[in-house]
């Protein structure tokens, strides 16, 4: 199985500064057919996850261009430009590459 | 609107059984592979399962290998998990996930918990 590493586990931010949640696969997320299937899931206290990110940087229909995400073959970082209030919650990295698709043990982004 | 709604979840004992439904709404469901995934209280996410969209091809989790099967009925817009000799690691909320263009997690119903207690 893929395993995959999130840094840090927890996050403090101030309101309207950045964040960055950095996300580790042991192997290469590179599919056969050329695409890298790296999401990133947020989850807010008592609701289930939400798809933000898909294919390492496209943002998912509704989601503000606040959140970006980067990276390639094993290394991927998702980018909070400003932290709002409501981005608080778990952020979890997800592989579709291989089965299983696995996911980080998430990071908990709260507010100082 | 893409909806997914649970139900079947409750307390089961050790060994016991359970059948996990999900109803789908808002998309021609017959078009899609459908996944299940869990998290147990206070803890992330974990892979269980997952069937094509026409049923004839499925994958599971080692951790439920043997023990769960996954399901489908295209003509009335349900998936199921069909969970057995349940053990207090099943504990858990089992969610009900589309898997939508590009591999993505794109639509998740609100979970049903899986309580599984003496």
């Amino acid at each position: 199985d893929i395993v995959m590493t999130q840094t840090p586990l927890s996050s403090p931010v101030t309101l309207g500064q950045p964040a960055s949640i950095s996300c580790r696969s042991s192997q290469s997320l590179v599919h056969s057919d050329g695409n890298t299937y790296l999401s990133w899931l947020h989850q807010r206290p008592g609701q289930p996850p939400r798809l933000l990110i898909y294919k390492i940087s496209n943002r998912f229909s509704g989601v503000p261009d606040r959140f970006s995400g980067s990276g390639a073959g094993t290394d991927f970082t998702l980018k909070i430009s400003r932290v709002e209030a409501e981005d608080v919650g778990v952020y979890y990295c997800t592989q579709a590459t291989q089965l299983p698709w696995t996911f980080g043990q998430g990071t908990k982004v709260e507010i100082k | 609107e893409v909806h997914l709604v649970e139900s079947g979840g409750g307390l089961v004992q050790p060994g016991g059984s359970l059948r996990l439904s999900c109803a789908a709404s808002g998309f021609t469901f017959s078009n899609y592979a459908m996944h299940w995934v869990r998290q147990a209280p206070g803890k992330g996410l974990e892979y269980v399962s997952v069937i094509s969209s026409n049923g004839g091809s499925t994958y599971y989790a080692n951790s439920v290998k043997g023990r769960f099967t996954i399901s489908r009925d295209n003509s009335r817009n349900m998936l199921y998990l069909q969970v057995g000799s349940l053990r207090t690691e099943d504990m858990a909320v089992y969610y009900c996930v589309r898997v939508g263009d590009g591999y993505t997690f794109d639509s998740w119903g609100q979970g049903a918990l899986v309580t599984v207690s003496s």
